[in-house]
């Protein structure tokens, strides 16, 4: 079975403040996807980034950055200099390379609140 | 800009119900889902559809059953609602090709009285 563990349910900052969001995962598979998505007041989950199993080189979009460690089972998640748009609910997922339908597993989510 | 709409974005229904939760997304994506999203629990797949009448069950697809007649639309449905279904529903869509990104509607908060 597959699981997605985000540990810290709300984070709060101070705008241009650092934060790291964790994702741990657990999966038996020796190929799999991760993503994170976000989640703006609006409701809609924006799909963020996708990284596979085979590929543990760290990424950079802008402020965002993520740390991929298989090692560890980690996908942490970066926001640099944090900007008061950022407040959302950030949501980590799994999926199987193969997963019927495109099947994913999430995490349960941490909101973080940036405030001015 | 792929576009995913949910017929409701809020609903209170009355328990023992039938409540019908539409979707529809235009960019003839084969997949669709639902889920629900609760508190410290993230989301959670009920069913989707790979194709037109196509459908599998997903983690939690107890009081639920879903209906795809037209590719762009995907249905679900409360046979019965009942106030543990009060929630977040949360449609998607995607294309087959694994591991395409979902794209997710609005959402539907419903509450069950």
């Amino acid at each position: 079975a597959q699981k997605v563990t985000q540990a810290q349910t709300e984070i709060s900052v101070v705008e241009k403040e650092d934060v790291t969001l964790d994702c741990v995962y657990e999966t038996r598979d020796t190929t799999y996807y991760l993503f994170w998505y976000k989640q703006p007041p609006s409701g809609e989950l924006v799909f963020l980034i996708r990284r596979n199993s085979f590929d543990e080189q760290n990424e950079i979009s802008g402020r965002y950055s993520w740390n991929f460690q298989k090692s560890t089972s980690s996908f942490n998640f970066t926001i640099t200099a944090s900007q008061v748009v950022d407040s959302a609910v950030y949501f980590c997922a799994l999926s199987r390379i193969k997963a019927a339908g495109n099947k994913l597993t999430f995490g349960g989510g941490t909101r973080v609140l940036v405030k001015p | 800009d792929v576009k995913v709409t949910q017929s409701s974005r809020y609903l209170v229904k009355r328990t023992g119900e039938k409540v019908f939760l539409e979707c529809v997304q235009d960019m003839d994506h084969e997949n669709m889902f639902w889920y629900r999203q609760d508190p410290g629990l993230g989301l959670r797949l009920i069913y989707f559809s790979y194709d037109v009448k196509m459908k599998e069950k997903g983690d939690i697809p107890e009081g639920y059953s879903v209906s795809r007649e037209k590719k762009e639309r995907f249905s679900l449905i409360l046979e019965s609602a009942s106030t543990n279904q009060t929630s977040m529903y949360l449609c998607a869509s995607s294309w087959r090709t694994a591991p395409s990104p979902l794209h997710f509607g609005n959402g539907t908060r419903l509450t069950v009285t």
